[in-house]
C-alpha cells in the first residue's frame, strides 16, 4: 500500500548549521506534501506545505523542495536555532487513497 | 486553546471498559480526524469525517467508533475490542479535507 519513508530518524546539528530531512513517497498521484512540527509535549503544527505543481517553496528559514520524478521531497532549515528542536513529520496526500500518509518522524536536536 | 480542544488530557481504561475521548472545535471546519500516535511511529488515521453525519474508516479503525452529530464535535470511543489501546490520541480539523490540519493537544490513554 501507500507509504512514506522519512530519513533520518534522528538528526543532531549545531546552532547555525543547516538541517535537511527527506521523505520518499510511492503514489505518483500524490499532489500535496505538508510538513508538521511537534515540540515536546505539544500538538503537531503545520509549518510549510507544497503542491505538486511547484518545485520549491520558502518561508523565512524553512524551505521545501519537491522532485516528482524521483518521488521525494525535502525540508530544509537554515541557520538552525535551539527552538527548532522538535520532531518533524512529513506527509503526502495520496491521490489513490485520498488521505494523508505520514512519515515516522525525524527528531531534530539543535545544540547551542 | 487554539480552537480545537481535546479532553481529558490523560485517561485510564480498565480491561473490558469502553472509554470516550472528546474533541470539540470552534473553527467552523467541515473535516475532522482522529489519529493515533505511538512512540517512534508516524500518525495513523483511525477515522475521519468530511461532513456532519458522515464518517469513514481510516487505516486502523478496528476497536474504535465515532459519531459526528454536530459540526463542532467528533468524539472517539475506544471499545473493549481494541486490545492495545495505550497510545497518544490526536484529534484534528481542517477547512478543506486533508489540508492544513489543526491539531488538538492530545489525550494520553493508558490501560490499568
Amino acid at each position: 500500500g501507500e507509504n512514506v519513508e522519512q530519513h533520518p530518524s534522528t538528526l543532531s546539528v549545531q546552532e547555525g548549521d543547516s538541517a535537511v530531512i527527506k521523505c520518499t513517497y510511492s503514489d505518483s498521484a500524490s499532489n500535496y506534501f505538508p510538513w508538521y512540527k511537534q515540540e515536546l509535549g505539544k500538538r503537531p503544527q503545520l509549518i510549510i506545505d507544497i503542491r505538486s505543481n511547484v518545485g520549491e517553496k520558502k518561508d523565512q528559514r524553512i524551505a521545501v523542495t519537491l522532485n516528482k520524478t524521483a518521488k521525494h521531497f525535502s525540508l530544509h532549515i537554515t541557520e538552525t536555532q535551539p527552538e527548532d528542536s522538535a520532531v518533524y513529520f512529513c506527509a503526502d496526500l495520496s491521490g489513490g487513497y485520498n488521505k494523508l500518509i505520514f512519515g515516522a518522524g525525524t527528531r531534530l536536536a539543535v545544540h547551542p | 486553546d487554539g480552537g480545537i480542544t481535546q479532553s481529558p488530557k490523560y485517561l485510564f481504561r480498565k480491561e473490558g471498559q469502553n472509554v470516550t475521548l472528546s474533541c470539540e472545535q470552534n473553527l467552523n471546519h467541515d473535516a475532522m480526524y482522529w489519529y493515533r500516535q505511538d512512540p517512534g511511529q508516524g500518525l495513523r488515521l483511525i477515522y475521519y469525517s468530511q461532513i456532519v453525519n458522515d464518517f469513514q474508516k481510516g487505516d486502523i479503525a478496528e476497536g474504535y467508533s465515532v459519531s459526528r452529530e454536530k459540526k463542532e464535535s467528533f468524539p472517539l470511543t475506544v471499545t473493549s475490542a481494541q486490545k492495545n489501546p495505550t497510545a497518544f490520541y490526536l484529534c484534528a480539523s481542517s477547512m478543506a479535507t486533508n489540508e492544513k490540519l489543526f491539531f488538538g493537544s492530545g489525550t494520553q490513554l493508558s490501560v490499568l
